[in-house]
């Protein structure tokens, strides 16, 4: 299975640090892709990372890529209070950009 | 926001029933993939349409149903409701290919 796996599950911080989370795969990957979820609603895309790249930025994001590890990690700096959400990552089906296999997920919550 | 809307936002259904879900995609955005997410877990791949034709399906029972519109707008139609159908429905919208899923906001279907 290409699902990712994310860890850890939970992760609770306070406004201001910083928050990494992780994600690790089986197989080759076309890419990476994290995304957001507030309470239940919508996926929100954050960023994505091809496998020929090791480090990407957006913003306070920060995303890192280790083909040879088959892992990912997703750095958010500066946490704020709105960034408490549950985060997936996803990866695309084999040959199939457009359809995802996601992990469980990771609980992040931000103390003001 | 990402343009994708679906309809209803929640619905109660019984054991046994049939359920029609609506999803509206993003204007200019021709394929549109849905998902099953169960409380705790990450979305689920159920199937895609393209050109008003399923183009992959995860492994979800033939009860699980699709129709994709002219206007590209689609239905998850899903027979024979079990309880453990009860998930939140995700659909997302892309052009055929892309890397990147606009998801709606989701139905919350609940099975008693």
């Amino acid at each position: 299975s290409q699902q990712g796996e994310e860890d850890p599950q939970a992760l609770s911080i306070q406004e201001g640090e910083n928050a990494t989370m992780n994600c690790s795969y089986k197989t080759s990957i076309n890419n990476l892709q994290w995304y957001r979820q507030n309470s239940g609603r919508g996926l929100v895309h954050l960023i994505l990372i091809r496998s020929n790249e090791r480090e990407k930025h957006s913003g306070r994001l920060r995303v890192t890529l280790d083909t040879s590890k088959k892992s990912s990690s997703l750095l958010i700096t500066a946490s704020r209070a709105a960034d408490t959400a549950s985060y997936f990552c996803a990866i695309p089906f084999t040959g199939a950009n457009s359809k995802l296999t996601f992990g469980k997920g990771i609980t992040l919550s931000v103390r003001p | 926001e990402t343009g994708v809307t679906q309809s209803p936002t929640h619905l109660i259904k019984t054991r046994g029933q049939q359920v029609t879900l609506r999803c509206s995609s993003q204007s200019g955005h021709n394929t549109v993939s849905w998902y099953q997410q169960a409380l705790g877990q990450g979305p689920q791949f159920i199937f895609q349409y393209y050109r008003e034709e399923e183009n992959g399906r995860g492994n979800f029972p033939p009860r699980f149903s699709g129709l994709q519109f002219p206007n590209y707008s689609s239905e998850l139609n899903v027979n024979a409701l079990e309880l453990d159908d009860s998930a939140l429905y995700l659909c997302a919208s892309s052009l055929q290919g892309a890397e990147e899923q606009y998801f709606g906001p989701g139905t919350r279907l609940t099975v008693t």
